[in-house]
């Protein structure tokens, strides 16, 4: 089974600009979440999409947004982009489901974000 | 709140010698708790989970973990460390009382595994 894929891997932005990250899940998986990690703050949690739903939210202003579409994959914007927006950009999936969440989520590469 | 500590940034062991990497968490119900290997430029990859059951939990690549409830604690830990094992660790946290599936994770700790 083909594991998290994600798009592009590198990417470079300017100031001001926006940018669309993009992540497929391994298949049959419904939960997607989305991760930042920097070497200041860590991983931190952006959120988290079931069924083209948002489910849970991190503390991040709201230039950062998703979205899941109805095949599971998922896509994050972040728009107006700052010097801080520099991370890696992780997503993660899990079978999901409406019970209690005990299934691992399994991570992609990355997408390398730098903002110049 | 939810929160999960490593306290060593590093650990340093000679090949061989068993390893030990600490992790403990906060959480205001019952844990879910995973362990993640990050290698340079790469993703996180997923090593072992205590969901409930035995305290011992056994993983991938020789690695075990063993849950404490009254010390809050979730350890990894392998008898005998490799070179290759040197990477950035990941303890991470899920709250049961939280329906989602969003992860708390600690700072990370660089084990150094030398010839």
């Amino acid at each position: 089974k083909a594991g998290v894929t994600q798009t592009p891997r590198y990417l470079i932005k300017t100031r001001g600009q926006q940018v669309t990250l993009s992540c497929s899940p391994i298949s049959g998986h419904r939960s997607v979440s989305w991760y930042q990690q920097t070497p200041g703050q860590g991983l931190q949690f952006l959120f988290e999409y079931f069924s083209e739903t948002q489910r849970n939210k991190g503390n991040f202003p709201g230039r950062f947004s998703g979205r899941q579409f109805s095949n599971s994959r998922s896509e994050m914007n972040v728009s107006t982009l700052e010097l801080g927006d520099s991370a890696l950009y992780l997503c993660a999936s899990s079978s999901g489901g409406r019970g209690p969440p005990t299934d691992t989520q399994y991570f992609g590469p990355g997408t390398r974000l730098t903002v110049l | 709140a939810q929160s999960v500590a490593q306290p060593e940034d590093q650990v340093n062991v000679a090949e061989g010698n068993p390893l030990t990497v600490k992790c403990t968490y906060s959480v205001s119900g019952n844990p879910y708790l995973f362990w993640y290997v990050q290698y340079p430029n790469r993703g996180l990859q997923f090593l072992l989970k205590y969901i409930t059951g035995d305290n011992l939990v056994k993983g991938s690549y020789g690695f075990e973990a063993e849950f404490n409830k009254s010390q809050t604690s979730f350890h990894l830990k392998k008898p005998s460390a490799l070179v290759s094992d040197s990477a950035l660790y990941f303890c991470a946290v899920r709250d049961t009382k939280d329906s989602s599936y969003k992860l708390i994770f600690g700072s990370g700790t660089r084990l150094l595994v030398r010839p």
